[in-house]
């Protein structure tokens, strides 16, 4: 399977606080990219990051990639309650189209 | 500008009834999906079709049908709806299936009960 898992299912934070999401995969990819889910809503992409790239900044967001771990994180600064959703992993490893895994469900505290 | 628009928001089904949900883009995109997402789960591709004209099995094709009917629409269809297929149906599109196109993006659901 080439679905990415993400880890921890829950996380629950304070307004202002960072929050980190881990992913996981099986095989080489040649891209891995962060979507977010809205209650009710559907996903939208966040960020890509290319298998060549080991991080990758997007306002307050960074991405990390460690292709050696066949890992990835997001890590989201200064929290807000917006930021309250559910975010995925998916990476791409050129053969099918893109899967995803359960994702976190990310709580901001206000 | 509409990106991905799915009909219709909501329905319900009885068991054994037919339907079929409807998504267009305008983005001029080349490949279309659609996904399932059930209760507190992460989503599961259906089918998905890299270019007009194909159409390719995902994870979960069992007891679904796709037609593309052209570059802008693709529908799914339920031949016999079974309470199993009461989930949340993604219908999404991106430039291609591959790097650099392979950006989806998705439409805002279909609410699907089968009772």
């Amino acid at each position: 399977s080439q679905q990415g898992e993400e880890d921890p299912q829950a996380l629950s934070i304070q307004e202002g606080e960072n929050a980190t999401m881990n992913c996981s995969y099986k095989t080489s990819i040649n891209n891995l990219q962060w979507y977010r889910q809205n209650s009710g809503r559907g996903l939208v992409h966040l960020i890509l990051i290319r298998s060549n790239e080991r991080e990758k900044h997007s306002g307050r967001l960074r991405v990390t990639l460690d292709t050696s771990k066949k890992s990835s994180s997001l890590l989201i600064t200064a929290s807000r309650a917006a930021d309250t959703a559910s975010y995925f992993c998916a990476p791409f490893t050129g053969r099918r189209a893109l899967t995803f895994g359960s994702g976190t469900r990310l709580q901001v505290q206000p | 500008n509409a990106g991905v628009t799915q009909t219709p928001k909501f329905q319900v089904l009885k068991t054994g009834q037919s339907m079929t949900l409807q998504c267009a883009q305008d983005m001029n995109h080349n490949s279309m999906y659609w996904y399932r997402q059930d209760p507190g789960m992460g989503l599961r591709l259906i089918y998905y079709s890299a270019s007009e004209g194909t159409t390719d099995k995902g994870e979960v094709p069992n007891g679904y049908n796709v037609s593309r009917l052209n570059k802008r629409e693709f529908s799914l269809r339920l031949e016999s709806a079974a309470p199993s297929q009461t989930s949340v149906y993604f219908c999404a599109s991106s430039p291609s299936t591959g790097p650099p196109g392979n950006t989806i993006y998705f439409g805002e659901g279909s609410w699907l009960t089968v009772v």
